[in-house]
């Protein structure tokens, strides 16, 4: 089974500011790799995949890179509405998510 | 737009079943590959099961083979997940979900159902 270990656990930013999220796997996935969002009560949502492409309407302040075993998320200027739980999945062996980021506000 | 809306969920003792159902609308169910992922307080998000559009490929992973059985209905355009011999592991949120292409599947989720509870407990 492939491990996605993602840090941190808790990011605490202001609106406006940068937020950088990590996904590590144990083993290399080349580029298959997928970020979703999930805020409380609501159904998660696919914000990217194949590492790097956004999913239909997502907006362009998402952006997603890296290939093998690193991979980030970068949210570029966080919007109030970005605040929720991010998670990582890989596809290359079965199906696996990371443990999730929460970006709470400072 | 597509939209999933998932049922059945419930208090259930130890050993029992239920059935959980998945109601699709805004697109056209028989070409997607649908799956069932639950997010539970030991083991977070956890992928179940997949069926094919065509219900030619079915998987499970290992924690529910044997328990657990997916299928699909095209005409009524409803996912089911029916649960044997529940144990308080399986406690959590069970979400349905579409894959992300029509046909061949991609095993990239969107969109996904609000999810249903369910609780396995004496």
């Amino acid at each position: 089974e492939i491990v996605l270990t993602q840090s941190p656990a808790t990011l605490s930013l202001s609106p406006g500011e940068r937020a950088t999220l990590s996904c590590r796997a144990s083993q290399s996935v080349d580029i298959s790799l997928a970020w979703y969002q999930h805020k409380p009560g609501q159904a998660p949502r696919l914000l990217i995949y194949d590492a790097s492409t956004r999913a239909t309407g997502i907006p362009a302040r998402f952006s997603g890179s890296g290939s093998g075993t690193d991979f980030t998320l970068t949210i570029s200027s966080l919007e109030p509405e970005d605040f929720a739980v991010y998670y990582c999945q890989q596809r290359t062996n079965w199906i696996t998510f990371g443990g999730g980021t929460k970006v709470d506000i400072k | 737009q597509a939209q999933l809306v998932e049922s059945g969920g419930g208090l259930v003792k130890p050993g029992g079943s239920l059935r959980l159902s998945c109601a699709a609308s805004g697109f056209k169910f028989s070409d997607y590959a649908m799956s069932w992922i639950r997010q539970t307080p030991g083991k977070g998000l956890e992928w179940l099961s997949h069926i094919g559009y065509g219900l030619t490929t079915i998987y499970y992973a290992e924690s529910v083979k044997g328990r657990f059985a997916i299928s699909r209905d095209n005409a009524k355009n409803s996912l089911y997940l029916q649960m044997n011999s529940l144990r308080v592991e399986d406690t959590g949120i069970y979400y349905c979900v579409r894959d992300r292409k029509q046909f061949a599947p991609s095993d990239w989720f969107d969109p996904w159902g609000q999810g249903t509870l369910v609780i396995v407990s004496s």
